[in-house]
């Protein structure tokens, strides 16, 4: 069954520094999504993407966040200059013309 | 998008079904329902959605009332790995950026 994979599982860095979270989306799928979710809390809306451009975003996607799909399958999330309050579960998804949702496992992003 | 209410927790025997309710008076004429899960530290993951048929799948049951104001997901014969948080999520499919905004949940203890 097809699913949505992302890497790395697992990111540590330190504040000020970038990061690229990666996702691979299912394959026949035309909607792209990220969202997070802070230790304790709900899962919250990032972004969304479709036909090669950002169709919404929330207030917590400010220009330190990035989307960029730069080959086709993959779909990244760039944070230029991390801060402590983005430690986080970060979960991509994507969607099919109906729009249900399938996540991925998450990226566990640890800023120190 | 229209709120929804669901009871914070519940508990339900192993081998049982289990029915969680969501209250969704406010819906409108063009929004489905939704009902995503959480298992611990996991992503969501898609369960079921309807407009205002009932809806069947190999994972649960909705039933949705004539009125359209409340929802039941059933799991049919509960195990321990359906223990999670459910989400009952109303919403119009294909809106602009097709966000999914998720409450606090209900939280379903499935026990021996």
């Amino acid at each position: 069954e097809p699913e949505v994979t992302q890497t790395p599982s697992h990111q540590v860095t330190q504040m000020g520094q970038e990061v690229i979270l990666r996702c691979v989306p299912i394959s026949n799928h035309l909607y792209f999504y990220w969202y997070r979710q802070i230790l304790g809390q709900k899962v919250e809306f990032l972004v969304s993407f479709y036909n090669n451009e950002i169709s919404e975003k929330s207030e917590i996607f400010d220009d330190q966040f990035s989307v960029e799909r730069p080959d086709g399958s993959n779909f990244t999330l760039k944070i230029r200059s991390t801060k402590l309050e983005d430690s986080a579960m970060y979960f991509c998804a994507s969607g099919s013309r109906y729009n249900e949702q399938f996540f991925g496992p998450g990226t566990r992003l640890t800023v120190l | 998008d229209a709120k929804t209410t669901q009871p914070t927790s519940m508990d339900c025997a192993e081998g049982r079904a289990a029915n969680l309710p969501c209250n969704h008076s406010t819906i409108s004429g063009n929004e489905y329902v939704y009902w995503y899960r959480q298992i611990h530290s996991q992503g969501p993951q898609y369960i079921i959605h309807g407009l205002k048929n009932n809806e069947t799948n190999e994972m649960a049951s909705l039933i949705i009332t004539e009125d359209r104001k409340s929802s039941t997901l059933i799991l049919p014969h509960a195990t321990l790995r359906d223990t999670a948080v459910y989400y009952c999520i109303v919403r119009v499919p294909n809106n602009q950026g097709g966000k999914l905004i998720f409450g606090q949940g209900t939280e379903l203890s499935v026990k021996p």
